[in-house]
This record gives structure tokens, sequence and C-alpha cells, in this order.
């Protein structure tokens, strides 16, 4: 079936430091999947971060980016300068144009804590 | 204002009995979803809805009963409860099942305890 690995655990990063979390994929259609970054701040529900549904495009948002590697089956997320506002836990997740109606499939989740 | 409400916040059961998680969407959606995370486990898809039928169940277990009485309803009913029940269940929407590229709004989730 399809999967999502990220990077594990948690990631500590200071305040206006650059962010990279790793997410690969695997999915079983013949088509590309869509591909997706969620997010949830603490106390909050998951939110969506940004989307990219077709390969080779980059999504941006709130500062974040992913770029849809299809080559790689890769989509990292990055932000050039984290703020203290960014610790929250990031998850990564595709929806597999084949397979099952709008089932997203996550990764593991990784937190982020942003030091002053 | 919530968009998706999920109640109760917190539930703790015991072994054999039986729940029901409610979740209504005010988002005009018309499907929805639910997923489950368990401790140290990713969200886990569990059913879709689509104008209140069901499309898709991944739930190996027929303890597991979604309901949907109205277009923004769908609860979750859990019947002969096992401590391995235990996670947060998680309430979803999306405007539609078309395409798979909806984006789908998540509720807060309702963590259930099964002694």
């Amino acid at each position: 079936g399809d999967s999502v690995t990220q990077t594990e655990g948690q990631v500590t990063v200071s305040e206006s430091k650059s962010l990279i979390i790793n997410c690969t994929y695997s999915a079983t259609s013949i088509g590309y999947p869509n591909l997706f970054w969620y997010v949830r701040y603490p106390g909050e529900g998951l939110q969506l971060l940004l989307k990219v549904i077709t390969a080779g495009q980059k999504g941006s948002s709130r500062g974040f980016e992913a770029t849809y590697n299809k080559e790689a089956t890769s989509f990292h997320l990055q932000k050039a300068s984290v703020q203290e506002s960014d610790s929250a836990v990031y998850y990564c997740a595709l929806s597999d144009q084949g397979g099952s109606f709008n089932k997203l499939t996550f990764g593991a989740g990784t937190r982020l804590a942003v030091c002053p | 204002d919530p968009k998706i409400i999920q109640k109760p916040k917190y539930l703790v059961a015991v072994t054999g009995s039986e729940k029901i998680l409610i979740c209504e969407q005010y988002l005009g959606h018309n499907a929805m979803y639910w997923y489950r995370q368990s401790a140290k486990k990713p969200l886990e898809f569990m059913f879709s809805y689509s104008y209140q039928k069901l499309m898709d169940n991944q739930t190996a277990s027929s303890r597991f009963q979604p309901q949907s009485s109205k277009k923004n309803h769908l609860d979750l009913q859990i019947t002969a409860l096992k401590p391995d029940d235990s996670a947060t269940y998680f309430c979803a929407s999306s405007q539609g099942l078309g395409g798979s590229s909806y984006e789908q709004y998540f509720g807060p989730g309702t963590r259930l305890t099964v002694l």
C-alpha cells in the first residue's frame, strides 16, 4: 500500500535558522499522488499547510516551501528562517489518485521546536 | 467559531462497552471522513462518506460503524471496546471527493481511552 516516511521525532532549530523536514513517499497507483503538508499547532486541530498536485511543482505557504520531486519520490518541507511561532507538529501526507476516495496516508509527524 | 465540532473532547470507557463519537461540520461540505491516531502511530484513514453514503471503509473490524443522520453529521459508533481502541479519533470533511485534491479540514479530535 501507500506509505509516507518523514524525519522522525523532534527537530530543534534556533530562531531565524533554516529548516528542512524530509519526506519520501511510496504510492501504489500508476499515476502520481497528490502531496500535502499538514500542521498541528499546540492546542489546535490539524490544518493544511500546503499542497502540490502536479509533479515538479512547488507549493508554498507562510514562508514554507515544498517541491514535488517525482524522481526522488520526495516532498521535503523547507523554511529559510523559522520563528518561534512555527513550533508545531508537521505531517507529510499523500492521496493516491488511483486509490481510495480522498484517503490521506500520513507520515508519523515531526515535532518542530524553535528556540528563541 | 469552530467549523468542525467533535464531542466529547475526552472519553474514558471500560472494556466491552459501547461509545458514540460525535462529529458535525459547518463548512457546507459534502464529504466526511474518520481518521484514527494511536499512540506513536501515524494518522490512519478509517472511512469516507459522500452525500451520506459510505464510499470507503478501511477498518478491519465491524465494531466501528459510522452513522450519518444528516449531511453535516458523521458520528462513529464503537462497540465492544478494547484497550487497543485507545486513540485520538479525528473527523474531517471536504467539499467533495472528485479529483483527490480537495482539501480536507480536520476537527480537534476525540481522545478515547479504554480501560
